[in-house]
């Protein structure tokens, strides 16, 4: 059974540094990572979405990376904001109707 | 577009109430789905249309009910309100073909009393 896990739960950083947000799962067959971002109170916002034969994708500050060798996804943002607060959620598709969603990473970018 | 939309966005219900959430979407998507998000975990699936005239349940679909009206809608039912039901749900929806990108909508957040 597919499992993803985001660690850490939360984490606070100054303004204007890079980050690095985790997702990990347990079965490497699965057709897409897909990142997400959720502010408070509001629905979800796709991020990027990242094929199985994919290794990454950009946009703008935005990166994310795929090894489904090791069962790994990245999200790494640039020249971190306070607009960037909110929770990050990763989500890995297993198979037409099934996705797995992570817990989520709430991230704080103090001013 | 105004994508996927949900009606309501909050209500209160007392334990043994039905109500049905609404959802619909205007991106001309085949599949659609209804989840429920509580505090620490992540989204968890109820049920799934994949087409219009066809529903499969999810991973916790116990006391919940089902409607693919049509392309467009697709309603979940509470036939009789648990406090466990209190949570936020979610309805998206996506394209049944690779690379299955989901849409999301705004939210509905209820609580049982």
């Amino acid at each position: 059974k597919q499992e993803v896990t985001q660690i850490p739960a939360a984490l606070s950083v100054p303004e204007g540094e890079n980050l690095v947000l985790n997702c990990s799962f347990t079965d490497s067959a699965i057709y897409n990572l897909q990142w997400f971002r959720q502010d408070p109170g509001k629905g979800l916002t796709s991020l990027l979405l990242i094929q199985s034969s994919q290794r990454e994708q950009t946009s703008g500050r935005l990166n994310a990376s795929l090894d489904k060798s090791s069962g790994r996804s990245t999200l790494y943002i640039a020249a971190s904001q306070p607009g960037d607060s909110a929770t990050y959620l990763c989500a890995a598709n297993t198979g037409g109707f099934k996705t797995i969603f992570g817990a989520g990473t709430r991230l704080f970018v103090k001013a | 577009n105004a994508g996927v939309t949900q009606t309501p966005k909050f209500q209160v219900l007392k334990t043994g109430q039905s109500m049905t959430l609404q959802c619909a979407q205007d991106m001309n998507h085949n599949s659609m789905y209804w989840y429920r998000q509580d505090p620490g975990m992540g989204l968890r699936l109820i049920y799934y249309s994949a087409s219009e005239g066809t529903t499969d349940k999810g991973e916790v679909p116990n006391g919940y009910n089902v409607s693919r009206l049509n392309k467009r809608e697709f309603s979940l039912r509470l036939e009789s309100a648990a406090p466990s039901q209190t949570s936020v749900y979610f309805c998206a929806s996506t394209e049944p073909r690779f690379p299955y990108e989901q849409y999301f909508g705004p939210g509905t957040r209820l609580t049982v009393t």
